[in-house]
């Protein structure tokens, strides 16, 4: 089982519309939860943390279910740059030492005009 | 812009040489990651530096070493390489080793 999963899309979606993906991780011990965006051939650049309280930031939600191993972004009234691929990414960090950030294979999004 | 530089942005060397990967970190920042992107995939976590030592390292051959330097810059050694190590190799800093991280712009190494 991979640690994180993804859908990888694409998701084809007509500009003004809500758009929500997820993301499962297998590793209970996970310690910080994150959403990072990924432009074709950049670096990752990082949107939100996710928190078990839920969080927004603008038009994005983002949600943590510890007990399902569940995260998800909402994103509201789609704008054409949101084009991009969304990186679900877990942190384990056991606190004998580092893991490093796993992230998942990425969902591709794209917003039509 | 996140703070965090690369250097070189790309690179082209032959199978069986040694490489070496630049990166420095974002001001106040001392927790220096590596991770090698292939076309198609997440980034996968190499090694991580904290205070000059590595912390924490990926499912990497030893081939693949690293260093930070007491300005909490780093380095990335890959010796040996093979067509595989092709890929996007990407540095992130972050306060600690939990908080979030970022990425510099990534150095796009290409073995022939």
């Amino acid at each position: 089982r991979k640690e994180v999963e993804q859908d990888p899309g694409p998701f084809n979606v007509p500009e003004g519309a809500t758009v929500a993906f997820n993301c499962t991780y297998s590793n209970s011990a996970s310690q910080s939860f994150f959403w990072y965006r990924q432009d074709c051939r950049k670096e990752p650049k990082l949107l939100m943390s996710v928190y078990s309280s839920g969080n927004e930031d603008g038009r994005f939600t983002a949600q943590l279910n510890r007990a399902s191993q569940y995260i998800s972004l909402l994103i509201r009234d789609s704008k054409l740059s949101d084009s991009a691929t969304y990186l679900c990414v877990v942190n384990l960090y056991s606190g004998g030492g580092a893991d490093g950030l796993t992230f998942g294979k990425g969902t591709h999004l794209i917003i039509q005009p | 812009e996140t703070g965090v530089t690369q250097s070189p942005t790309h690179l082209i060397k032959t199978r069986g040489q040694q490489v070496t990967l630049r990166c420095s970190s974002q001001s106040g920042h001392n927790t220096v990651s590596w991770y090698q992107q292939a076309l198609g995939q997440g980034p996968q976590f190499i090694f991580q530096y904290y205070r000059e030592e590595e912390n924490g390292r990926g499912n990497f051959p030893p081939r693949f070493s690293g260093l930070q330097f007491p300005n909490y810059s780093s380095e990335l050694n890959v010796n040996a390489l093979e067509l595989d190590d092709s890929a996007l190799y990407l540095c992130a800093s972050s306060r600690t080793g939990w908080t979030e991280a970022f990425f510099g712009q990534g150095t796009r190494l290409t073995v022939v």
